[in-house]
């Protein structure tokens, strides 16, 4: 039941894009993403909770298709702070608990 | 808004002691809190959703009498590791959902070093 995430690691330059995707096997009612720093409690990014939708956070986005049972995550124009380990948590369920993937590392390199 | 604490951020203890953790939402009220554990390098595994003034719902593999967890209050929530072994050496971390934000928010977390 635990949602599938790719790559496992990227390596960027300041300044590249990334995408990290988060798959599925079941019907999902949302997709929560988190960024964590190592040895840090992880912090929420943004939510999403209706199949196509899409959310902006500076230039961090995601996006969530409901039929696929995907959402992916994109950083753009990557900056040094946003390396840490990125984890998406699903949600079947309204209020439901949520199941983390396991991890995508993203470093940034200046 | 929407801050977690926990409490140690750090303990070592002998082997066969018990471990009490605290974990309280300082803005909100909450009336679920999750208690997850992290091995290094792995993600975060939920161990028991506590709920307010009544039992905790432990996950599957996770032992109720030797993860003690009680919600005394809404802005509370404890586990206890009973009789700690080394192998429970973890991260711990909690979370709150204020329920209007619709999500989930951390503590700093708990390591604990069981020698």
């Amino acid at each position: 039941q635990q949602p599938v995430q790719s790559p496992q690691a990227v390596i960027l330059r300041e300044g590249e894009d990334a995408v990290i995707n988060c798959s599925s096997s079941k019907a999902l009612y949302s997709v929560h993403w988190y960024r964590q720093k190592h040895g840090e409690a992880p912090i929420f990014l943004m939510i999403l909770l209706k199949g196509g939708e899409q959310k902006g956070h500076d230039k961090i986005s995601a996006s969530f298709n409901e039929k696929k049972q995907q959402s992916s995550l994109y950083l753009t124009a990557s900056q040094l702070s946003y390396s840490g380990t990125y984890f998406c948590g699903t949600e079947r369920v309204s209020y439901g608990k949520l199941t983390f993937g396991q991890g995508t590392i993203l470093t940034v390199h200046p | 808004g929407a801050v977690v604490s926990q409490h140690p951020s750090r303990v070592i203890c002998k082997s066969g002691t018990s471990v009490k953790i605290e974990c309280r939402s300082l803005d909100f009220q909450a009336t679920t809190m999750f208690w997850y554990r992290q091995f290094p390098k792995q993600s975060l595994m939920l161990m028991a959703t506590s709920n307010e003034g009544s039992k905790a719902t432990y996950e599957q593999g996770v032992e109720k009498d030797k993860f003690l967890i009680n919600h005394a209050s809404l802005t509370l929530s404890t586990l206890t590791v009973t009789s700690a072994h080394p192998e429970d050496s973890s991260f711990y971390i909690c979370s709150a959902d204020p329920e209007e934000r619709r999500t989930q928010y951390f503590g700093p977390g708990t390591r604990l070093l069981v020698l």
